[in-house]
């Protein structure tokens, strides 16, 4: 198993740019989320999944969309890149059931000037 | 008031020394207790999970959870300088429910 997988590992942005982040876990969990992690401030949670088609917002959902049209796929859309969007991005998951732990992809470095 | 408090520290400590790390929290609702390890530069991964009140030991790691003073905490024997990291507190009150994270406390053990 792959765990869960991130792309791109850097990216620049300008500011207005819009971009992706991809995620992907090989692991069949239904619990996928976004969370951003910036100096002092710990892991905020963006937007997040609890299977095919179901999506919510989290804590900083501003300036974010998401989809989740497969069970393994849970991309993260920039419509309008913004300086404050500049921050470490982690995609995790999760089964959902019991005493699961939650996995965590390596995280994207997004600098938006 | 934010759902769950973590001093960030930073914490240095020398190697053989015993760490103690701790968070605190507001919702009773909470059941489910973790910690996670993160190295710089690196994902979160998790180190110890505690179901409710009540100690888990996991050989020089001990996890403690005191809910009724909505507290929880984890020790560290015997520490190593590949115990450098950030270690991160988290805690959800149901199965499906969302993980509350705490700032995370940076901790380093000098040889």
């Amino acid at each position: 198993n792959a765990g869960v997988t991130q792309t791109p590992k850097f990216q620049v942005l300008k500011t207005g740019q819009s971009m992706t982040l991809q995620c992907a876990q090989d692991m069949n969990h239904e619990y996928m989320s976004w969370y951003r992690q910036d100096p002092g401030m710990g892991l905020r949670l963006i937007h997040y999944s609890v299977g095919a088609g179901i999506t919510d917002q989290g804590e900083v959902p501003n300036g974010y969309n998401v989809s989740r049209s497969t069970t393994e796929d849970f991309p993260l859309r920039l419509l309008s890149a913004a300086p404050s969007q500049t921050s470490v991005y982690f995609c995790a998951s999760r089964s959902g059931t019991g005493s699961d732990e939650q996995f965590f992809g390596p995280g994207t470095r997004l600098t938006v000037l | 008031q934010k759902e769950v408090e973590q001093d960030p520290g930073p914490l240095s400590v020398p190697e053989g020394a015993i760490v103690s790390l701790n968070c605190t929290y507001s919702n009773s609702a909470f059941q489910y207790f973790m910690w996670y390890r993160q190295y710089s530069r690196k994902g979160p991964e998790l180190l110890m999970y505690t179901y409710s009140s009540g100690n888990k030991e996991d050989g020089r790691f001990t996890a403690q959870v005191d809910k009724s003073s909505k507290y929880i905490s984890l020790f560290i024997r015997d520490s190593q300088p590949s115990d450098s990291a950030t270690y991160l507190c988290a805690m959800r009150g149901s199965t499906l429910g969302r993980l509350y994270f705490g700032r995370g406390t940076q901790l380093t053990v000098w040889p």
